[in-house]
């Protein structure tokens, strides 16, 4: 059983452009979760997709937003990127309100 | 004031110690608490997951949750070299799937 997958495992940017990762969620589970964790930070939450809405929203701009397909699967997309947005992003799936099971993350280097 | 704080270390200990995770929350509203593991570079893995007080045990771990005082704790018994990682308190309130992190704390567990 194929856990939480995401893509691509690093990815090196520069300032203003834009970018999208992706994840596929483990089997089983409708929801993504999409989390931040800046160098010796706990995660922090961007946003929830279910159902092919976005759910719940942390305290980040508008420059982040996503989308889930109806296989489960979301992509996180950031634009106009600076460089504080260097970090590794996490995709967590789960059934709604249950435990929470993270990916690989992607690392995002901005130049 | 962050909203979960947690003391980020470095914690030595020798190979066979028992080991004291712990975080304070500031947030009434959290219900579920969970025990993140992470290693170096890697995604968050899933340890323990608990709803209100009270304790939980798997194995070698023992969560606890005092909500009066608004205290979360985690107990390694017998500690392993390969429990070296950053472990990650994490709380919940009822809605939602926003997980609300510590900073981690880092874990080395010595010959």
């Amino acid at each position: 059983d194929a856990g939480v997958t995401q893509s691509p495992t690093h990815l090196i940017k520069t300032r203003g452009q834009q970018v999208t990762l992706r994840c596929s969620p483990k089997s089983g589970h409708d929801t993504v979760s999409w989390y931040q964790q800046a160098l010796g930070q706990g995660p922090q939450f961007i946003f929830q997709y279910y159902e092919e809405e976005e759910r719940q929203r942390g305290n980040f701009p508008d420059r982040f937003s996503g989308h889930q397909f109806p296989n489960y699967s979301s992509e996180l997309n950031v634009n106009a990127l600076l460089l504080g947005d260097s970090a590794l992003y996490l995709c967590a799936s789960s059934l709604p309100t249950y435990e929470q099971y993270f990916g690989p993350g992607t690392r995002l280097t901005v130049t | 004031q962050k909203e979960v704080e947690q003391d980020p270390g470095p914690l030595s200990v020798p190979e066979g110690a028992i080991v004291s995770l712990n975080c304070t929350y500031s947030n009434s509203a959290f219900q579920y608490f969970m025990w993140y593991r992470q290693y170096s570079r890697k995604g968050p893995e899933l340890l323990m997951y608990t709803y209100s007080s009270g304790n939980k045990e798997d194995g070698r771990f023992t969560a606890q949750v005092d909500k009066s005082s608004k205290y979360i704790s985690l107990f390694i018994r017998d500690s392993q070299p390969s429990d070296s990682a950053t472990y990650l308190c994490a709380a919940r309130a009822g809605g939602g799937n926003k997980l609300t992190f510590g900073t981690g704390t880092q874990l080395k567990v010595e010959l």
